[in-house]
């Protein structure tokens, strides 16, 4: 089973790119990455998903790099309201298991 | 609107008194699940439940038990055998058969105090 590792905090301008890096470098092949996100006090929220291809929504892009070892969540416009903690995921056991997570603290 | 409700969103209770916390969606989907949340962690699986009348245990079942008599409501219980029940937990849900299971709905959580 693949772990992650994200890093504990960021920051980032509003208005800016928010780019949340996250490390699997034991993931198998038909492994998906999942990207959740928790506001304070609230449930989480899904954001995104990917196995191998760049993968982009409404709320933000998943790129994956070609040996799958890692993966970068882009918020392209950060606001005050993306001030959450940004879980990675690789499924493990056929369900969620989330860690620490990073916290991203969007400033104005 | 479609969602998941948890109610109360606080709850407070006496140590050694069972208490049932309340998750309904009406998403029409056919999985739910029960996450607890201890501060500055990540979210840890108690039970889930792909469909009605089913149910499985997660990491962390001991001292907790559910039902699933109707697709829209999944209950779960505290029981005075559950050690350390102060915590949130979060109820969620997702479609069953063949679609994505990791695609999930959470619900507003309740934090439950026992004292």
């Amino acid at each position: 089973d693949a772990k992650t590792t994200q890093p504990t905090s960021m920051d980032c301008a509003e208005g800016r790119a928010a780019n949340l890096p996250c490390n699997h470098s034991t993931i198998s092949g038909n492994e998906y990455v999942y990207w959740y996100r928790q506001i304070h006090s609230q449930g989480p929220q899904y954001i995104i998903h990917g196995l191998k291809n760049n993968e982009t929504n409404e709320m933000a892009s998943l790129i994956i790099t070609e040996d799958r070892k890692s993966s970068t969540l882009i918020l392209p416009h950060a606001t005050l309201r993306d001030t959450a903690v940004y879980y990675c995921i690789v499924i493990s056991g056929n369900k969620l298991v989330f860690g620490a997570g990073t916290i991203l603290r969007v400033k104005s | 609107d479609g969602g998941i409700t948890q109610s109360p969103k606080y709850l407070f209770r006496k140590e050694g008194q069972n208490v049932t916390l309340s998750c309904e969606q009406n998403l029409n989907h056919d999985a739910m699940y029960w996450y607890r949340q201890d501060p500055g962690q990540g979210l840890r699986l108690i039970y889930y439940s792909q469909i009605v009348n089913d149910f499985q245990k997660g990491d962390i079942a001991e001292g907790y038990s559910v039902s699933r008599e109707k697709k829209e409501s999944f209950p779960l219980t505290v029981t005075s055998a559950q050690k350390n029940p102060t915590a949130f937990y979060l109820c969620a849900s997702s479609y069953g058969g063949g679609a994505d299971p990791y695609e999930q709905y959470f619900g507003p959580g309740t934090r439950l105090t026992v004292t």
